[in-house]
């Protein structure tokens, strides 16, 4: 049983350029959300997809935007790149919209120059 | 808008000594709390969560922890730490019973254990 798989796994950008992220959830979840580490700190929420619809959004701006397809894979594009969006980008995924653990996955390193 | 506050930002110790890892939440209703563990160059793992019922929680590795709601506190425990616990630890809340995996996490801990 895979577990939540994302790609790329590292990812180098030039500031002002836009990027997408790519996520596969854990075989029977269907709700997605996404998250940015940022170097020494703890991840933070940016938006959850459910049915193809974003429910719930952190602070981010928005240049931060994604997307659910029907197969409840999962895209995070981020617009007009920063220097301080370079982070470790993560991926969760869970069954249904009731509170639960989340299953992540190994994350997209990202890097903007 | 809820936060959560992991005290200690770096720990070392010996093999076998005890652990205690702070984590304090700031929302005053009801929450639902857990604790990940980050090993190095591995995903984001489950150790332990705490929905209702007995607020002593036992998860996977002999790790523990105890919600005291006066307190707003979460803290992990294990008796006897070994080398294989090296890693780093988050505190995370969700305060919706309908938000799915929303999390809020704390900054980490990061342990280091010495042989």
């Amino acid at each position: 049983d895979a577990g939540v798989t994302q790609s790329p796994t590292h990812l180098i950008k030039t500031r002002g350029q836009q990027v997408t992220l790519r996520c596969s959830p854990k075989s029977g979840h269907d709700t997605v959300s996404w998250y940015q580490q940022a170097l020494g700190q703890g991840p933070q929420f940016i938006f959850q997809y459910y049915e193809e619809e974003e429910r719930q959004r952190g602070n981010f701006p928005d240049r931060f935007s994604g997307h659910q397809f029907p197969n409840y894979s999962s895209e995070l594009n981020v617009n007009a790149l920063l220097l301080g969006d370079s982070a470790l980008y993560l991926c969760a995924s869970s069954p249904g919209q009731g509170a639960t653990e989340a299953f992540f996955g190994q994350g997209t390193r990202l890097t903007v120059v | 808008a809820q936060s959560v506050s992991q005290h200690n930002h770096h720990v070392i110790l010996s093999e076998a000594a005890s652990l205690e890892l702070g984590c304090n939440y700031s929302y005053g209703g009801t929450v639902n709390l857990f604790w990940y563990v980050q090993y190095p160059g591995q995903h984001l793992q489950l150790l332990l969560k705490y929905f209702s019922g007995d607020p002593l929680v036992k998860g996977i590795k002999g790790f523990e922890a105890e919600f005291i709601k006066s307190k707003f506190s979460f803290n992990l425990r294990k008796p006897s730490v070994q080398w294989s616990d090296t890693a780093e630890y988050f505190c995370a809340v969700n305060e919706d019973r309908n938000a799915g995996n929303m999390l809020t996490f704390g900054g980490g801990t990061r342990l280091m254990v010495k042989p």
